[in-house]
């Protein structure tokens, strides 16, 4: 069965240092999803792209995350300079706009710590 | 106010009964409806969808929508210990984003 992989699972890193995330969606899926959820709380969406494009990054916090996704395929989410209120679960999901895109898939995550 | 409400828990229930889960919503014009459960220390997956309103059944899981309430359920019958996890609401306007709810954690006790 088809998955949307992530990676690293976990990250720990020092206040002020950069970091990325990386995520490969389910082959085919056009469209890609980056949410943080922090503990207790429901994912809150970062950034959403169409095939290469961002549709969404009203709530990404530009000042010190960028994302991209260059040739529609995988994506890399990037914070530079972390900060200790990032620590957080970083998720990514796809899904097919020719499914109606309702069914969101989500990868495993990558649990951030900033110390 | 947010725009989708959940009542955290943690639910506890004993093996065999039936679960009722719930959520709340302020925007009407949401059109699609999930339920999505989560492991600890992992993704969310997707359990069901519904879109407008009605029941859709799946198994041990229904999922409710009453869209003149603005309220969404789902219930999980003969609870199982492996169904113990958190579940997370989400809705979504056509072609817009989803927006999930806090979730609810759920332990059914053996």
């Amino acid at each position: 069965e088809a998955e949307v992989a992530q990676s690293p699972r976990y990250k720990i890193t020092e206040k002020s240092q950069a970091v990325a995330f990386w995520c490969d969606p389910i082959s085919g899926h056009a469209t890609l999803y980056w949410y943080r959820q922090i503990l207790g709380q429901g994912p809150e969406l970062l950034v959403q792209f169409q095939d290469e494009s961002v549709v969404d990054d009203s709530q990404l916090p530009k000042d010190r995350f960028s994302a991209e996704r260059l040739k529609g395929v995988d994506s890399t989410l990037k914070i530079q300079p972390a900060e200790l209120g990032d620590s957080a679960m970083y998720l990514c999901a796809s899904s097919s706009f020719l499914a109606g895109g309702y069914e969101q898939y989500f990868g495993p995550g990558t649990r951030l710590t900033v110390t | 106010q947010k725009e989708v409400e959940q009542d955290p828990g943690p639910l506890s229930v004993p093996e065999g009964a039936i679960v009722s889960l719930n959520c709340t919503y302020s925007n009407s014009a949401f059109q699609y409806f999930m339920w999505y459960r989560q492991y600890s220390r992992k993704g969310p997956e997707l359990l069901m969808y519904t879109y407008s309103s009605g029941n859709k059944e799946d198994g041990r899981f229904t999922a409710q929508v009453d869209k003149s309430s603005k309220y969404i359920s789902l219930f999980i019958r003969d609870s199982q210990p492996s169904d113990s996890a958190t579940y997370l609401c989400a809705m979504r306007l056509g072609g817009q984003n989803f927006v999930f709810g806090p979730g609810t954690r759920l332990s059914v006790l053996p």
